[in-house]
């Protein structure tokens, strides 16, 4: 079966950075892409970003893509995603997705990792 | 500008049916959809993609209970047989140039 399986949850203060870690299991990592998608307290679904595991393409939303840096591993089928400058307003849970490959395909997000919580606080 | 809207609460009792609802914004008519359910504790899980014409592509173990029904800008699911593990935060997915998703508010549909 599919599995994408995230690290951890991290508590950080204003200002820092935090990578998390998205490592998937049950298909050729290499022919789908990574979708990272957020979810701040109470508050609904925003995309963050996609990246292709096939050639390490990336797309970022416009409002986050000045702090946000997505990465694969493709040796551990693993993909990465780093938050700089944190604010308050990052604490969320971030969910990785099995996404499409290519940077024009509409395949939907169907597979979630189970979700990291990041936590800023001063 | 690409919008979904969804209403934010929906209330159904148990073994009833009931249809979740997402607004694609005047012109992108054509636009498919992706339907998400979050559950606490269990994670998000992909239901279905839907299509303009209503046509729909389940994810894999999504039970038959699970449809979907297009017209215009209005993409809905459809749940039947209402259980009580279907309560959860539906929500609906498009794509604005191709990779960048774009959700809608979400549901909670709540079974009595």
């Amino acid at each position: 079966q599919v599995h994408l399986v995230q690290s951890g949850t991290e508590v950080r203060k204003p200002g820092a950075s935090v990578k998390v870690s998205c490592q998937s299991s049950g298909y050729t990592f290499i022919k789908y892409g990574v979708g990272w998608v957020r979810q701040a307290p109470g508050q609904g679904l925003e995309w963050m970003g996609w990246i292709s595991g096939h050639n390490g393409d990336t797309e970022y939303a416009q409002r986050l893509q000045d702090r946000v840096t997505l990465t694969t591993d493709t040796s551990t089928s693993t993909a990465f995603l780093e938050v700089r400058t944190l604010t308050v307003d990052d604490t969320a849970i971030y969910y990785c997705t099995r996404g499409p490959p290519f940077r024009t395909a509409t395949s939907p997000p169907d597979y979630w990792g189970q979700g990291t919580l990041v936590i800023v606080s001063s | 500008q690409l919008v979904l809207t969804q209403s934010p609460s929906v209330t159904a009792s148990l073994g009833a049916s009931v249809k979740v609802t997402c607004t694609l914004s005047r012109g992108y008519s054509s636009y498919p959809v992706a339907w998400h359910r979050l559950q606490p504790e269990k994670g998000p899980r992909y239901l279905m993609k839907l299509y303009p014409d209503g046509g729909h592509k389940k994810g894999d173990g999504i039970p038959d209970r699970f449809s979907g029904s297009a017209s215009g800008t209005e993409r809905s699911l459809i749940i039947s047989s209402l259980q009580s593990e279907d309560e959860g935060d539906y929500y609906c997915q498009t794509w604005d140039t191709g990779t960048h998703w774009v959700f809608g508010g979400g549901t909670k549909l709540t079974v009595l």
